[in-house]
């Protein structure tokens, strides 16, 4: 199993511009979530999809929108990039796997915005 | 959700015993206690949870006071590679609504 995967891993932004951020996990769970991180601070949830055909702000979802496309894609979609927007994403999925019903967390993609 | 207090940083000699401490005071009676670990520029990890029993995996050892108002996260012989940042988090599990809120941790540097 890869686990969680997200695409791209890096990308550089113009203030303004579109662009869409791609999760998958391939281990079944039915709950998705997208986090961003700032330098020195924790996770902060921007927007989440309890299941397929569900989806639920965070605690910061201004500025963003998600799909859920399947049950194993979440996207998150930044329709006009801000510098404000600079940060490292992080999309996870929620079940038991291994033992523990917890979240599983994708390697992340890093955007900077000028 | 309880919060929770956490020492900003903290060393360990590999090999020795790390111990990682997290206050949550008003912790309610059916919140769980979790871990979870950030290595550098990676996605977190989950490490251990538990409710009241301590706990025991292969990744480490949860110690819950009786009263639940601390906890101690033990990685028992640390090496290089636990270095990490350290995240507790108290949380009564809701499924798929379950919403983790990441604090700023503990960043445990493992020494040769």
């Amino acid at each position: 199993n890869a686990g969680v995967t997200q695409t791209p891993k890096f990308q550089v932004l113009k203030t303004g511009q579109s662009m869409t951020l791609q999760c998958a996990q391939d281990m079944n769970h039915n709950s998705m979530y997208w986090y961003r991180q700032d330098p020195g601070m924790g996770l902060r949830l921007i927007y989440y999809s309890a299941s397929e055909g569900t989806t639920d702000k965070g605690e910061v979802p201004n500025g963003y929108n998600v799909s859920r496309l399947n049950k194993r894609e979440f996207s998150l979609r930044l329709e006009s990039a801000a510098p404000s927007q600079t940060s490292v994403y992080f999309c996870a999925s929620r079940g038991r796997t291994s033992g523990a019903e917890t979240q599983y967390f994708g390697p992340g993609t890093r955007l900077l915005v000028l | 959700d309880a919060k929770t207090t956490q020492p900003p940083s903290m060393d360990c000699a590999e090999g020795r015993a790390a111990n990682l401490p997290c206050n949550h005071s008003t912790i309610s009676g059916n919140e769980y206690v979790y871990w979870y670990r950030q290595i550098h520029s990676q996605g977190p990890q989950y490490i251990i949870h538990g409710l009241k029993n301590n706990e025991t995996n292969e990744m480490a050892s949860l110690i819950i006071t009786e009263d639940r108002k601390s906890s101690t996260l033990i990685l028992p012989h640390a090496t290089l590679r636990d270095t990490a940042v350290y995240y507790c988090i108290v949380r009564f599990p809701q499924g798929g609504s379950e919403k983790l809120v990441f604090g700023k941790g503990t960043k445990l540097t493992v020494n040769p």
